[in-house]
């Protein structure tokens, strides 16, 4: 069965400087990985996404993310924070294919902030 | 396009009412479904839709209801509240082969 785990509840950061939000799978098959952000009393905004083309992701807001199968990781990086970065962030995977129904599951959210 | 909304966006329930949650798109996507965010949990499926007269469960059905009579409608419905069902429930919509969901802003529930 397909599981993803995020590995801090929480991170925090000074604005300027890198993030690293860090997400583990586990996934029977060849698993299409994303992640989503929440701003605060906001709905959810996809970021990136992994479908099994390039393993560097490029997504919105200068964010990228790299699969790596090896390590069943697909951890989320920015080189320098800005305050708008702060938000909670989701990572979420399905193991079944493009065009099949609802099976993402999620993680249980990163909540990133940034300090001055 | 208002993309997908959802009403109300705040709700208090007693236990035992009943009520539906609204959701809408104007995208005309087949794909539909319903979350709930929990603290902690991310977000599980409820429900979801696969076109206008078909409606499957996800990973925690109990309690709740929903039909697909339109394209664009989606309403959940809770039969009869309990506190357990106090979260904050998102709609979301896609196409029908891509994985990018869109999301409503999310209605808050507190049953007491």
């Amino acid at each position: 069965a397909q599981s993803v785990t995020q590995l801090d509840s929480h991170v925090s950061v000074s604005e300027g400087t890198p993030v690293l939000l860090r997400c583990n799978y586990s996934s029977s098959y060849s698993p299409s990985l994303f992640w989503y952000v929440q701003h605060p009393n906001k709905g959810l905004q996809l970021l990136l996404k992994y479908t099994s083309a390039a393993t560097l992701v490029k997504g919105i807001n200068g964010f990228e993310a790299e699969f790596k199968k090896s390590e069943t990781s697909f951890h989320l990086t920015k080189p320098s924070a800005h305050m708008s970065d702060a938000a909670e962030y989701f990572c979420v995977v399905s193991d079944r294919p493009v065009g099949s129904n609802y099976q993402l599951i999620w993680g249980a959210g990163t909540k990133l902030i940034i300090k001055p | 396009n208002a993309g997908v909304t959802q009403t109300p966006k705040f709700q208090v329930l007693k236990t035992g009412q009943s009520m539906t949650l609204q959701c809408a798109q104007d995208m005309n996507h087949e794909y539909m479904s319903w979350y709930r965010q929990d603290p902690g949990m991310g977000l599980r499926l409820i429900h979801y839709s696969v076109g206008a007269g078909i409606t499957d469960q996800g990973e925690v059905p109990n309690g709740y209801n929903v039909s697909r009579s339109t394209t664009e409608d989606f309403p959940l419905r809770l039969l009869s509240a309990a506190p357990s069902q106090t979260s904050v429930y998102f709609c979301a919509s896609k196409e029908g082969v891509t994985y990018e969901q869109y999301f409503g802003p999310g209605t808050r529930l507190t049953v007491t």
